[in-house]
């Protein structure tokens, strides 16, 4: 089993203001991390698949940073919106498999 | 192109009582896996199905059995069930053999244990 965390747990932003979480995994056997927005009531959906030591990926607002050789990665949304409102869930691969997901942070965008 | 689809999406059941829950992945997808959810914990993996067969099973009781068909969909079924089963499961399904590739998820079935 895999220890992956996420920091907060839960956060409250205003609309505009930008923001950023963390997940942290262990570093040793790294294949993979990956990042996913799940709203209430849908189905998670991916946002990044990143492999690479140092690599960073932007989609729209939402971009990811990846560090594995200290075993972490940012999740940044620039000018959050109400539609950002959602839980944010990182899992990392390691050998096997199979993903261990964190317990998730959980946005909320004050309009 | 249809995204997962899972079913039931609610159950009620009793303790003792059995359930399967259905998974169809997306069209050409072979790699089938299953999570659990319960409130507090991420999301549990239960096992995964690539070309009918299991390649990797979580830490979960031997009452927790899957399956996959030869047309990819699976099936997952929780014997003599207990009020801690009472959870949301998901299904995903992958084109990539293993997780390197994104998954994508269906709605989940939520099965309530009285």
């Amino acid at each position: 089993i895999l220890n992956v965390e996420q920091s907060p747990q839960s956060l409250h932003v205003q609309e505009g203001d930008s923001t950023n979480f963390t997940c942290s995994f262990p570093s040793s056997n790294f294949y993979a991390l990956h990042w996913y927005r799940w709203e209430t009531a849908k189905s998670p959906e991916a946002l990044f698949v990143m492999t690479l030591n140092g690599d960073e990926k932007k989609k729209g607002r939402i971009s990811a940073t990846l560090n594995t050789k200290e075993g972490y990665s940012y999740l940044y949304i620039k000018g959050s919106q109400p539609e950002d409102s959602a839980t944010y869930l990182c899992a990392s691969l390691a050998g096997a498999n199979n993903l261990f997901f964190g317990t998730g942070t959980r946005l909320t965008v004050i309009p | 192109k249809a995204g997962v689809t899972q079913t039931p999406r609610y159950l009620i059941k009793t303790r003792g009582q059995q359930v399967t829950l259905s998974c169809s992945p997306i069209s050409g997808h072979r790699s089938v896996s299953w999570y659990q959810q319960t409130p507090g914990q991420g999301l549990q993996f239960l096992f995964e199905y690539f070309s009918e067969t299991q390649r990797n099973k979580g830490n979960f009781p031997g009452r927790f059995s899957g399956r996959q068909f030869s047309n990819s969909r699976s099936e997952m079924n929780v014997s003599t069930l207990e009020l801690g089963d009472s959870a949301l499961y998901l299904c995903a399904s992958t084109g990539l053999a293993g997780s390197t590739g994104e998954l994508f998820f269906g709605e989940g079935s939520r099965l309530t244990v009285l």
